[in-house]
């Protein structure tokens, strides 16, 4: 079963917090590692592709790392603003397979002023 | 375009009707995606091309789905005898091949 697991579902934080949460994702015949912001009624737009074990990218207040040996990413937003409110989606590439996507289920966040 | 186009935005239709669902991808991306995204979900892979040529419709759900890019541009994902289960959000994705996929803003299916 190939699966990509995020956690936590859903994240409420304060204004100015700092967060992160997780995608985990299989270690084995790994290509590529995507993150999505995604708003309701909007369409996902591409945050990073991550491709390296140990990448770190970062835009703005937010970052990702990647580790591709034990299958997980981390995205950090540092400083959260209520315009951060949004899904965030990783998705993975597997080796040989096209390009297709294999999302995960998306973390929820929603930042309170 | 600017960007991915997707028609029409909106689709409401009985069960048991045809439905065709029309994606313009970024001009000169040569892989364009089909994903379906259920409510409070991540987007499920449905197919994909190079070019004109189907690479994969291992995601199609079942033979009333299917996918055409006869050009090797514009794309229809066709559903024959829509149910009620095929109601999601339909969206496309183009790329250039660098690994990032251009999403466009989909097309909500309403099977009544």
């Amino acid at each position: 079963i190939l699966n990509v697991e995020q956690s936590p579902q859903s994240l409420h934080v304060q204004e100015g917090d700092s967060t992160n949460f997780t995608c985990s994702f299989p270690s084995s015949n790994f290509y590529a590692l995507h993150w999505y912001r995604w708003e309701t009624a909007k369409s996902p737009e591409a945050l990073f592709v991550m491709t390296l074990n140990g990448d770190e990218k970062k835009k703005g207040r937010i970052s990702a790392t990647l580790n591709t040996k034990e299958g997980y990413s981390y995205l950090y937003i540092k400083g959260s603003q209520p315009e951060d409110s949004a899904t965030y989606l990783c998705a993975f590439i597997f080796y040989n397979q096209g390009g297709k996507l294999i999302f995960g289920q998306g973390t929820e966040l929603s930042v309170k002023p | 375009g600017a960007g991915v186009s997707q028609s029409p935005r909106y689709k409401v239709t009985k069960r048991g009707q045809d439905v065709a669902l029309r994606c313009d991808p970024i001009s000169g991306h040569v892989s364009l995606y089909w994903y379906r995204q259920a409510l409070g979900q991540g987007p499920e892979f449905l197919t994909y091309f190079n070019y004109e040529a189907q690479q994969d419709k291992s995601g199609l759900p079942n033979d009333r789905f299917s996918a055409e890019r006869p050009e090797g541009s514009i794309s229809t994902l066709t559903i024959q005898r829509t149910e009620q289960r095929d109601s999601a959000m339909y969206r496309c994705a183009s790329t250039s091949g660098n690994n990032e996929q251009f999403f466009g803003p989909g097309t909500r299916l309403t099977v009544l």
